[in-house]
């Protein structure tokens, strides 16, 4: 079955760091892959998608590449800021019932 | 704005207890998902619907039962709630013409079984 695999959390960076945290995945066909945010105390919020291979979704800085041939959709940021501190998930959607499959989260506080 | 809500917002309650979280959403749209949520596991879906009249079981569905009201409700229940029952609980929802299943995600519900 379709699976998603995110590095492990917490990721603690300094303001102003590169982020990267990543997201691979298994999947038959061509899955839609997302990223969603959560900030504390709240629901997920869309943060970035790609509906096919070398798509490049982007959003309020952060970017990430659907590469169907490392099945990957890794989520980078140039230059973090402590307003970025969240848990983010990776998601896939694929098949016929277009059910959202999620990694496990990743923590990441971004510090002062 | 189009919205999702969920109710209550918080619930603390007993082993054995019949709980219910309610979701409702303005979105118009015809597909709506209960997810829970644990530290270390991310969401795992436990049920969804594709209209009024469908309902299917996600992963992880023994324990809880769903009720689609309506278009714009739709209900999660736990009969009979234990304490593994403890988490964070998301309602969401899709449109299916975007074929994408982009979803969009209620505030959550934090609900505790003692």
């Amino acid at each position: 079955g379709n699976s998603v695999t995110q590095m492990e959390g917490p990721v603690t960076l300094s303001e102003e760091a590169f982020l990267t945290i990543n997201c691979t995945y298994t999947a038959t066909g061509y899955p839609s892959l997302f990223w969603y945010v959560q900030y504390p105390g709240e629901g997920l919020q869309l943060l970035l998608k790609a509906t096919k291979a070398d798509d490049k979704g982007s959003n309020k800085g952060f970017e990430a590449t659907y590469r169907k041939e490392t099945t990957s959709f890794h989520l980078e940021k140039g230059s973090v800021q402590v307003s970025d501190s969240a848990v983010y998930f990776c998601a896939l959607s694929g098949g016929g019932a277009q059910k959202l499959v999620f990694g496990q989260g990743t923590r990441l506080t971004i510090n002062p | 704005d189009a919205d999702v809500t969920q109710t209550p917002r918080n619930r603390i309650t007993k082993t054995g207890k019949r709980i219910m979280l309610e979701c409702s959403q303005t979105k118009g749209h015809d597909r709506m998902y209960w997810y829970r949520q644990d530290p270390g596991l991310g969401l795992r879906l436990i049920y969804y619907s594709f209209d009024v009249k469908d309902i299917n079981k996600g992963e992880i569905s023994d324990g809880y039962s769903v009720s689609r009201q309506a278009q714009a409700k739709f209900s999660l229940s736990l009969e009979s709630a234990i304490p593994n029952q403890t988490a964070l609980y998301f309602c969401a929802t899709s449109d299916p013409r975007t074929r994408n299943n982009e979803q969009f995600f209620g505030p959550g519900t934090r609900l505790t079984v003692l």
